[in-house]
């Protein structure tokens, strides 16, 4: 069975240092990969998406991925942290084929000034 | 740009009430999703709908019904509601090969 891990419920990170926000990942069959951002009082929106081809993943908002196999994860990262980043943070794996979605508990990211 | 719409926004029921939410899709999805979201618990797949005209349950489907109107849309029935259905409901929607595509939300409690 699928499963997502994704490790610290809270990450604290000074404006304009390094975000790293980890996710691992268990799965019989090659994964599909997801990273997705939600700010309060929102919904969910796709960051960034791996699905087979280039390991290192770009997404929005200068936000990256790479999908290391032989560590079974996928963790998030940014080189410099803004305030518009503080927001839950869910990684997720899906089967190649079907898309349906097994979610980690999410990540809180909290920005300090 | 409407995307995934989703009403009411918020909610307050009394135990043992029901209520019916709304879903709606305008970009030609075939697969519709319903999750519910608490605390430290991420989300939680409740039914989907692979296509119009199919439906099948999710991780917890315990206490809700769904119904595919259409192919936009996709709503979730609560026949009577319990506090432990308190949750933040997300409506979802993608076609093939693509991600999901998440409404904002309705905030559901139930008293």
């Amino acid at each position: 069975a699928q499963s997502v891990t994704q490790l610290g419920s809270h990450v604290s990170v000074s404006e304009g240092a390094l975000v790293l926000l980890r996710c691992n990942y268990s799965s019989s069959v090659p994964p599909y990969l997801f990273w997705y951002v939600q700010y309060p009082n929102q919904g969910l929106q796709l960051l960034l998406k791996y699905t087979s081809a280039a390991t290192l993943v770009k997404g929005i908002n200068g936000f990256e991925a790479e999908f290391k196999k032989s560590e079974t994860s996928f963790h998030l990262t940014k080189p410099s942290a803004h305030m518009s980043d503080a927001a839950e943070y869910f990684c997720a794996v899906s089967e190649a084929s079907n898309y349906q979605l097994i979610w980690g508990a999410g990540t809180k990211l909290i920005i300090k000034p | 740009n409407a995307g995934v719409t989703q009403t009411p926004k918020f909610q307050v029921l009394k135990t043992g009430q029901s209520m019916t939410l709304q879903c709606a899709q305008d970009m030609n999805h075939n697969s519709m999703y319903w999750y519910r979201q608490d605390p430290g618990m991420g989300l939680r797949l409740i039914y989907y709908s692979a296509s119009e005209g199919t439906t099948d349950k999710g991780e917890v489907p315990n206490g809700y019904n769904v119904s595919r109107l259409n192919k936009r849309e996709f709503s979730l029935r609560l026949e009577s509601a319990a506090p432990s259905q308190t949750s933040v409901y997300f409506c979802a929607s993608r076609t093939v090969n693509q991600p999901q595509h998440f409404g904002d939300g309705t905030r559901l409690s139930i008293l």
